[in-house]
């Protein structure tokens, strides 16, 4: 079968960093991606590993070492609009090469508080 | 602008009816998906498709079915064997392979069933 696990509720404080961190189990494994989500909202693409080692984007880093089957997101530098849900979701690979066919996990409840 | 529209954002209807979302995407991307997300849950993906004229179950298809009639255009039918189809239902679209696979998100259609 095909799994992600994250945690389900991380709690912070304005300005503090954060750590979300994403085991996986799966077949055809490509890449790792992840996405936020504001409460009924869509769901944005924040950021993506192919190849181990860590990807900055602003405040936002993401890490993925493959030999472990695990990933993290870190927020650095917390504000209150990040409070919201963090999903990370394996691309994966079929006989044709990459595919863009992600599976979800089941997404980590941010919350920041001042 | 450029995105993906999904229409109606809010939708009601009574067990046993057969129900329509609507999914518009002007990005000119090949792919297209639906995802189907529960209070609290991660995203599983319901169906796909890589190009017009085509498309593949996802994990949860039982109960639904999709046409791909158009490149824009990505409709997906709840129909009455689907057991319980009160969700919030994502639409999203990509290029067909792409860097990062990337998913473009509508909004979102929020179905209650009474």
């Amino acid at each position: 079968g095909q799994s992600l696990e994250q945690p389900s509720e991380v709690t912070a404080v304005e300005g503090a960093i954060v750590q979300i961190n994403c085991t996986y189990q799966t077949s055809g494994f490509y890449g790792l991606s992840w996405y936020q989500q504001h409460d009924g909202g869509a769901p944005t693409f924040l950021s993506y590993n192919a190849l181990d080692g860590l990807e900055e984007t602003g405040r936002f880093s993401s890490f993925l070492s493959r030999s472990d089957s695990y990933g993290y997101l870190l927020l650095q530098e917390l504000q209150m609009k990040d409070s919201a849900s963090y999903f990370c979701a394996v691309r994966t690979l079929n006989y044709g090469g990459a595919t863009n066919k992600l599976i979800f996990g089941t997404g980590t409840l941010l919350a920041v508080q001042p | 602008d450029g995105g993906i529209t999904q229409s109606p954002k809010y939708l009601f209807r009574k067990e046993g009816q057969n129900v329509t979302l609507s999914c518009e995407q002007n990005l000119n991307h090949d792919a297209m998906y639906w995802y189907r997300q529960d209070p609290g849950q991660g995203l599983r993906l319901i169906y796909y498709s890589q190009i017009v004229n085509d498309f593949q179950k996802g994990d949860i298809a039982e109960g639904y079915s999709v046409s791909r009639e158009k490149k824009e255009s990505f409709p997906l039918t709840v129909t009455s064997a689907q057991k319980n189809p009160t969700a919030f239902y994502l639409c999203a679209s990509s290029m067909r392979t792409g860097d990062t696979g990337e998913l473009f998100f509508g909004e979102g259609s929020r179905l209650t069933v009474l």
